[in-house]
């Protein structure tokens, strides 16, 4: 079945420095979406994306999605304490949506 | 607008014991989502719904558990009988309608159950 991968599963960043985190799916997705939850909260919809190739952009964010639309990556530039949490990938394929494990984020000052 | 409502937002009870988790979507939205969240499995989809209907109960762990939407504001998740491995959070989460299904998702606060 469908499977979507997130790596890495842990990220320690120092406060200002860049970090991206990657998704990866064993079938061609319709879509993926991206999610934030903070520690001890629920997950919250940061974007959608749906075209080939597709890049958007939220502020320090960077989201895109791969030519074949089997993967995907956030970046996230100069890394802020509010960065902190667990960033969740989900792809939809074949009308089932499957998350990532996530990538836990921590932030040094 | 309130957002999704979950009630409780924590349940103990005891190994055997019936639990019923309750949620209510943002008004007007036409998909409701259950999901299950442990360190184990991480974030896992338990069943949704379509303007009440329930359209994929794939995630369905097991016969104890059960899920229903007598209307377009209210959805119940039933667990009997509880067992320890039960523990987890669980969020609903309710999404407009749209051409496919899980468009934006809005998570409720979830509740945290914990099956002694």
């Amino acid at each position: 079945g469908q499977q979507v991968m997130q790596i890495p599963q842990y990220q320690h960043v120092q406060e200002g420095e860049d970090f991206t985190t990657y998704c990866n799916s064993s079938t061609t997705l319709s879509n993926i979406q991206w999610y934030k939850q903070r520690p001890g909260g629920h997950p919250v919809f940061l974007i959608q994306l749906v075209k080939s190739g597709e890049v958007k952009k939220q502020k320090r964010l960077t989201f895109q999605f791969g030519e074949a639309k089997k993967n995907s990556s956030l970046h996230i530039t100069a890394t802020q304490t509010t960065d902190v949490g667990t960033y969740f990938c989900a792809g939809l394929a074949d009308y089932k949506l499957s998350f990532g494990a996530g990538t836990t984020v921590t932030v040094r000052a | 607008d309130a957002g999704v409502i979950q009630s409780p937002r924590h349940e103990v009870t005891e190994m055997g014991q019936e639990v019923t988790l309750r949620c209510k979507p943002i008004s007007g939205h036409d998909y409701l989502f259950w999901y299950r969240q442990t360190m184990m499995r991480g974030l896992e989809l338990l069943i949704y719904f379509n303007n009440n209907v329930p359209i994929d109960d794939s995630g369905m762990p097991e016969d104890r558990f059960s899920a229903k939407m007598p209307n377009a504001s209210f959805s119940t998740l039933k667990i009997q009988p509880s067992e320890p491995r039960d523990s987890a959070v669980y969020f609903c989460a309710s999404s407009p309608q749209g051409d496919i299904p899980y468009n934006e998702q809005f998570f409720g606060p979830g509740t945290r159950l914990t099956v002694l």
